[in-house]
């Protein structure tokens, strides 16, 4: 059974702070991994993808990678209360071609 | 306008109805899936479609039927629907790209009484 795991939360932290999103994954044949963001009433948007071990920088978006310790995780930097939404991690093992399997996701807050 | 279409976006229904929901999508796009979202639960997998005439069972897929007779529909029919099946349903694509992304409806909420 793949499993992806992801504190619930909510992570609250105030405007203008770093919140940091963490994601395990039991599945070692996983390749590619996504961080999806969902706002309350719609549905996911893909804002972060990472192949490789290391970071991965967007704009205010880091994306980490550790494949040996099986841990993806999403840094906001400068959070802003729009930032304020459900981050769900998802993996899969060939990036386009397989299904993903997601995780609960995690609530972040950002209060002003 | 491009992208993918559910329909029906909010549906009641009574225990021991069959529902089908729709999905439409305009990109061509090979892949598609079929997830529903509960609290507590996440988004879970129930069929997903490589190519028409090509489905295959998710993580869930009890009650639940699909087909795939074009490349741009995937409907979704619970052929006697039951309270469990209250959910947000979600149906996506994906690009076959290198990057994988995941394209999703609007998705359907679906009540059963």
């Amino acid at each position: 059974q793949k499993e992806v795991e992801q504190n619930s939360g909510p992570l609250s932290v105030p405007e203008g702070a770093i919140a940091s999103l963490n994601c395990t994954y039991s599945d070692r044949g996983s390749q590619s991994f996504f961080w999806y963001r969902q706002y309350s009433g719609k549905s996911p948007e893909l804002i972060m993808f990472i192949y490789s071990n290391g970071d991965k920088e967007d704009g205010r978006f880091t994306a980490q990678l550790n494949k040996a310790s099986q841990y993806v995780s999403l840094l906001i930097r400068d959070s802003q209360p729009s930032d304020s939404a459900t981050y769900l991690c998802a993996v899969t093992r060939i990036a386009g071609y397989s299904t993903l399997t997601f995780g609960k996701g995690t609530m972040l807050l950002v209060s002003p | 306008d491009a992208g993918i279409t559910q329909s029906p976006r909010y549906k009641i229904t009574e225990t021991g109805r069959q529902v089908t929901l729709m999905c439409h999508q305009t990109w061509s796009h090979s892949y598609m899936f079929w997830y529903r979202q509960d609290l507590g639960h996440g988004l879970r997998l129930i069929y997903y479609s490589a190519a028409a005439d090509i489905t295959d069972k998710g993580e869930v897929p009890d009650g639940y039927v699909v087909s795939r007779s074009k490349t741009e529909n995937f409907p979704l029919t619970l052929e006697s629907a039951t309270r469990s099946q209250t959910s947000v349903y979600f149906c996506a694509s994906i690009t076959g790209t290198s990057t994988g992304e995941l394209f999703f409806g609007e998705g359907s909420r679906l009540t059963v009484l």
